[in-house]
């Protein structure tokens, strides 16, 4: 596709159990950045990829959130032992590298936990 | 926290021109300002960016003061469906690796 696309779209998940949301960037973008929106809030910036390192893991909240990206292209965040905190819209978005280049978002993955 | 500061909310008039602030009065001489709106549970959509120089494009134009320090947004023509959440953000690369740090925006309602 032309665009960012995240998947699923939606996801209920019971309290302790893993989750893992899926990103597919823009081809040819090699930065990957996942964001975190909470209901009402602004985006929460959670880690960053060029290509398939991870040079900026600053806003991962805690242990339990991890990220990977395979290929320079797909990417995976996962949310180990899940908690009602985490219930948000996860978003991803693509570049190419340099601060001068437009930053593509995906429609998120809203993650609800119950 | 944010580098950008926005007004909460702002109201215009179908037909007429939007003009939404910015204030970035601690940007470095490498970040860009960007603009990106935000519609009801959508993803945020790209509209402008510039440097130091006033930018126009199909969607919007970008007036960046000569200090750099505040910018504004301008919808010529805002229509019902440009009603969203507005953001300001700033970008730069190099050890700031091209992220984007979102403030809480300005929601603007265009109406009838």
């Amino acid at each position: 596709g032309a665009g960012v696309s995240q998947s699923p779209s939606n996801k209920v998940t019971e309290k302790g159990k893993d989750v893992e949301l899926r990103c597919d960037p823009i081809s040819g973008h090699t930065a990957l950045y996942w964001y975190r929106q909470s209901l009402g809030q602004g985006l929460e910036f959670l880690i960053y990829f060029q290509g398939n390192s991870a040079p900026d893991k600053s806003g991962l909240p805690s242990d339990r959130f991890s990220a990977e990206r395979t290929g320079g292209s797909v990417s995976t965040l996962t949310i180990q032992r899940t908690q009602q905190e985490d219930s948000a819209v996860y978003l991803c978005a693509s570049s190419l590298e340099g601060a001068n280049t437009e930053a593509f978002f995906g429609q998120g993955t809203r993650l609800t936990v119950v | 926290d944010a580098k950008t500061t926005q007004p909460p909310s702002m109201d215009c008039a179908e037909g007429r021109a939007a003009n939404l602030p910015c204030n970035h009065s601690t940007i470095s001489g490498n970040e860009y300002v960007y603009w990106y709106r935000q519609i009801h549970s959508q993803g945020p959509q790209y509209i402008i960016h510039g440097l130091k120089n006033n930018e126009t494009n199909e969607m919007a134009s970008l007036i960046i003061t000569e200090d750099r320090k505040s910018s504004t947004l301008i919808l010529p023509h805002a229509t019902l469906r440009d009603t969203a959440v507005y953001y300001c953000t700033l970008r730069a690369g190099g050890t700031s690796y091209g992220k984007l740090t979102f403030g809480q925006g300005t929601i603007l309602t265009v109406h009838p």
